[in-house]
């Protein structure tokens, strides 16, 4: 079962585009998180959002998390080569067991100079 | 960055051998886990520990098994090594509370031939 839906799955864009990536659920999480992923090494967290609407910036990064605490989006501005990988979304879980996170599948970023 | 290492990075292995991963951590983290990554499928939660000797499946613990006999090391040993079990390993480590990053080693590359 696939708690975290990430979208798109593929984007291809060129240097100086602005882009949203969504993370979207029907679960209720504590916490969400984005991680960077490039090839060859593991993924690298960015940002961890923990109150519902809460917005978080990292420089041309914008990281929103949703009201009801089920949902995210990552925009970036001005998009730059060294933007390019794979971003995953991560919800984390209350209760049971605690600091389980869930992941999406990713959001496989490629941007053309 | 978080002191975690995995061994070996890279194997090749045979179908029907038993293989062991190694997952080392210096931080003290109470949990553990261990993802496989495929494309098409994200990152996928094999096995997790939440303490020395406590551990508990993921989604896709079907031909592994793990064990954690000291807070610094989480084994994950393939019984007997399948073709689709080839694929990149990832460790990861997180502490508790609400917000709780994780941390993820570098990975380990199995082929299954």
């Amino acid at each position: 079962t696939q708690l975290l839906e990430q979208s798109p799955q593929f984007l291809s864009i060129q240097e100086g585009e602005n882009l949203t990536v969504y993370c979207n659920s029907s679960s209720v999480f504590s916490s969400l998180q984005w991680y960077r992923q490039e090839p060859g090494e593991g993924p690298v967290l960015l940002v961890t959002v923990v109150t519902g609407g809460e917005v978080k910036k990292l420089k041309r990064l914008t990281f929103q998390f949703g009201d009801a605490r089920k949902d995210s989006s990552l925009h970036i501005t001005a998009a730059q080569p060294g933007d390019t990988g794979l971003y995953l979304c991560a919800g984390a879980r209350w209760g049971g067991s605690q600091g389980n996170l869930i992941f999406g599948k990713g959001t496989k970023l490629s941007v053309k100079p | 960055d978080a002191g975690i290492t995995q061994s070996p990075r890279h194997k090749v292995t045979e179908t029907g051998t038993p293989v062991t991963l190694r997952c080392h951590q210096t931080e003290n983290h109470r949990y553990m886990y261990w993802y496989r990554q495929d494309p098409g499928h994200g990152l996928r939660l094999i096995h997790y520990s939440y303490g020395v000797k406590d551990t508990d499946k993921g989604e896709v613990s079907d031909g592994y098994s793990v064990s954690r006999s000291k807070t610094e090391d989480f084994l994950l040993t393939l019984e007997s090594a399948t073709s689709s079990q080839t694929s990149v390993y990832f460790c990861a480590i997180s502490g508790t509370g609400v917000g709780t990053e994780a941390f993820f080693g570098q990975g380990t590359r199995l082929t299954v031939v």
